[in-house]
């Protein structure tokens, strides 16, 4: 299995250039979120999905916009990039249930530059 | 709203050695799940041990093991017989159990060092 895949691994902007960042996962969760790790600030939760066709905002969501047309794929859009949004982002996925849920799966992650 | 703290920002041990990471938190939940993360240089987030609130035994996997301390609010980790591969950023973490949505809230994490 593939687990959660995210591209790109790395990727340089220019500040107001758009781009996505892609994630997709193969085994059926449900729940899907994405983080970005800044030094000395931890991860902080940026959108989230808890199926398709549904999205909420998480603690830092300025900026993002996210859409969820599927159960596989979880893509992060950044329509007018800052270097605030330098970072590193991690998609995550886990299945629902009370059971099972607690476990997230990661992606490798991302990081981003913008100058 | 969920807080995580975690105050020491570096730690260093020698290898074969003892090191215990501190992790506070804040809720008002009764129910709950408390994670600890290693992130190696690699990136990757590797999960390391999980705790649920609801049970009163500590958890432990192999060298790790947890001291929680739920009515504190503190959640530490001990690693016994550290190896130069326990290197790595380690973040405490907490999820709601309640209203199962995944949302993970993190700490700022640590940076432990094994010393040769």
């Amino acid at each position: 299995n593939a687990g959660v895949t995210q591209t790109p691994k790395f990727q340089v902007l220019k500040t107001g250039q758009s781009m996505t960042l892609q994630c997709a996962q193969d085994m059926n969760h449900e729940y899907m979120s994405w983080y970005r790790q800044d030094p000395g600030m931890g991860l902080r939760l940026i959108h989230y999905s808890v199926g398709a066709g549904i999205t909420d905002q998480g603690e830092v969501p300025n900026g993002y916009n996210v859409s969820r047309s599927t159960t596989e794929d979880f893509p992060l859009r950044l329509l007018s990039a800052a270097p605030s949004q330098t970072s590193v982002y991690f998609c995550a996925s886990s299945r629902r249930g009370t059971r099972g849920s607690e476990k997230l799966f990661f992606g490798s992650g991302t990081q981003l530059s913008v100058l | 709203a969920q807080t995580v703290t975690q105050s020491q920002p570096e730690m260093s041990v020698q290898e074969a050695e003892t090191v215990t990471l501190s992790c506070t938190y804040d809720t008002s939940e009764n129910n709950y799940y408390l994670f600890w993360y290693k992130q190696p240089p690699s990136r990757q987030m590797i999960l390391v041990i999980r705790q649920e609130a609801y049970k009163q035994q500590n958890a432990t996997e192999n060298r790790f093991s947890v001291n929680f301390q739920k009515a504190a609010k503190s959640f530490s980790l001990k690693i016994s017989d550290s190896q130069l591969g326990d290197t790595a950023m380690y973040f405490c973490a907490f999820m709601k159990a309640t209203g199962a949505n995944s949302k993970l809230t993190f700490g700022k994490g640590i940076t432990l060092s094994v010393r040769p």
